[in-house]
């Protein structure tokens, strides 16, 4: 079965830091794109990073400087590490991964772990 | 403010069709594959629509898309009440690389 399990959302202080972790079963994340996608309470689906199979990665404005993301083909996953948190990054956080069989849409996504900013 | 524009909400009864647009710019749903999820309550987003007009395997035909110049759209034929959830519409920006833009979302109520 092909499957994204997300892990490493918590409560933090702003201005605090988390790593966040996207683990892949039936996939090969290194032959996907991987993306994280974020939710926040009441909002829509916002894309905040993905990281190309070649090893291009792009982010969101909103988080570019303070967001990494990287990967582990040895363990088959994908890491975002989150600098400089403020209340705004409270969100869901999915990884979803896209490949060119759905013309790059995100075909499978994690159940999403939750982080949330606030002292 | 998403550069693709969704309105907010949108209703029916069983057994109706609806439809549900996406409104963009030539930058972004002009020259790019639209792509459609489904958010059900309390679930993770789910690929509903590919490459504009194409469903994934496990997709009822009940669901379809389209696009026509700077706008795309997600027709619901024979409304069931497990339709009832956020839709969101997405694409590329060529003024943005690597980008993927979402629409603000659409939630379908089915009453």
């Amino acid at each position: 079965e092909v499957q994204l399990v997300e892990s490493g959302g918590g409560l933090i202080q702003p201005g605090g830091s988390l790593r966040l972790s996207c683990a892949a079963s039936g996939l090969i994340v290194s032959t996907n794109y991987i993306n994280w996608v974020r939710q926040a309470p009441g909002k829509g689906l916002e894309w905040v990073s993905v990281i190309y199979t070649g090893g291009s990665i792009y982010y969101a404005d909103s988080v570019k400087g303070r967001f990494s993301i990287s990967r582990d083909n040895s363990m088959n996953t994908v890491y975002l590490q989150m600098n400089s948190l403020r209340a705004e990054d409270t969100a869901v956080y999915y990884c979803a991964s896209a490949s060119d069989f759905f013309y790059y849409a995100m075909g499978v996504w994690g159940q999403g772990t939750t982080v949330t900013v606030s002292s | 403010q998403s550069v693709l524009t969704q309105p907010p909400s949108a209703s029916g009864t069983p057994g109706q069709s609806i439809t549900i647009s996406c409104s963009g710019g030539s930058s972004n749903i002009g020259g790019s594959y639209v792509h459609w999820y489904q958010r059900l309550p309390g679930r993770a987003p789910k690929l509903l629509i590919y490459g504009t007009n194409q469903r994934p395997s496990g997709v009822p035909d009940r669901f379809s898309g389209s696009k026509s110049g700077t706008s795309a759209s997600l027709a619901i034929s024979g409304l069931r009440s497990e339709d009832e959830a956020d839709y969101y519409c997405a694409a590329w920006d060529d003024s943005l690389i690597g980008h993927v833009i979402f629409g603000g979302g659409t939630k379908l109520t089915v009453l």
